[in-house]
């Protein structure tokens, strides 16, 4: 079946520093790949998104390529602060046979700790 | 607005107490979701309803009942519940056309079972 597999973590960095956590899957076909982070106490939020290959999804300053040739989607930042302090998970999205219905692959996460 | 709003943000029950999650979605999002999540594990999935029909039951245990009255509110009633079921509870809802739809989570519900 589909699966999802994150670098292990936990990650800790100081601040300003490169950020890149990796993701690479397996799945029949080209499914959409998101990512979404978990802040402490909090519920998912999602990050950013492609849908095809080549796609860059981009958001507050995280970025990541869907490359179908090496089947990956790793995340980097290019400058971190304390703020991106969270848990980052990898998902893909797999079909369900029921019209309307999707279900979400996730990788283990990834727990990241910026030190100012 | 992309706002999936859960309440209570937290439950504590005892295993004999009968309890309700609610969830509520305002996007007209047409498939809505139920997430369980242990601490440091990534989300699994429960129930996935689609068109207010519930069309995935992950093996999940009779004493989860899900219930969707109308397309905007999720619920998942609780009875008899172990303590093992502590977690954080996610709702989620989705658009149910086009390719790369986004699921959307609330912020969860975080339940204790003593």
């Amino acid at each position: 079946g589909d699966s999802v597999t994150q670098m292990e973590g936990p990650v800790t960095l100081s601040e300003e520093a490169f950020l890149t956590i990796n993701c690479t899957y397996t799945a029949t076909g080209y499914p959409s790949l998101f990512w979404y982070v978990q802040y402490p106490g909090e519920g998912l939020q999602l990050l950013l998104k492609a849908t095809k290959a080549d796609d860059k999804g981009s958001n507050k300053g995280f970025e990541a390529t869907y490359r179908k040739e090496t089947t990956s989607f790793h995340l980097e930042k290019g400058s971190v602060q304390v703020s991106d302090s969270a848990v980052y998970f990898c998902a893909l999205r797999t079909p369900t046979g029921v019209q309307g219905a999707q279900k979400l692959v996730f990788g283990q996460g990834t727990r990241l700790t910026i030190n100012p | 607005d992309t706002e999936v709003t859960q309440t209570p943000k937290h439950l504590v029950m005892g295993m004999t107490n009968k309890k309700s999650l609610k969830c509520e979605q305002h996007m007209g999002h047409r498939a809505m979701y139920w997430y369980k999540q242990k601490a440091k594990k990534p989300p699994e999935l429960m129930f996935v309803y689609s068109y207010e029909k519930l069309s995935i039951n992950e093996s999940v245990p009779s004493r989860f009942s899900p219930e969707c009255p109308n397309s905007s509110l999720l619920n998942l009633h609780l009875h008899a519940l172990q303590p093992e079921d502590s977690a954080l509870y996610l709702c989620a809802s989705s658009p149910t056309r086009d390719r790369g739809n986004t699921i959307y989570f609330g912020e969860g519900s975080w339940l204790t079972v003593v």
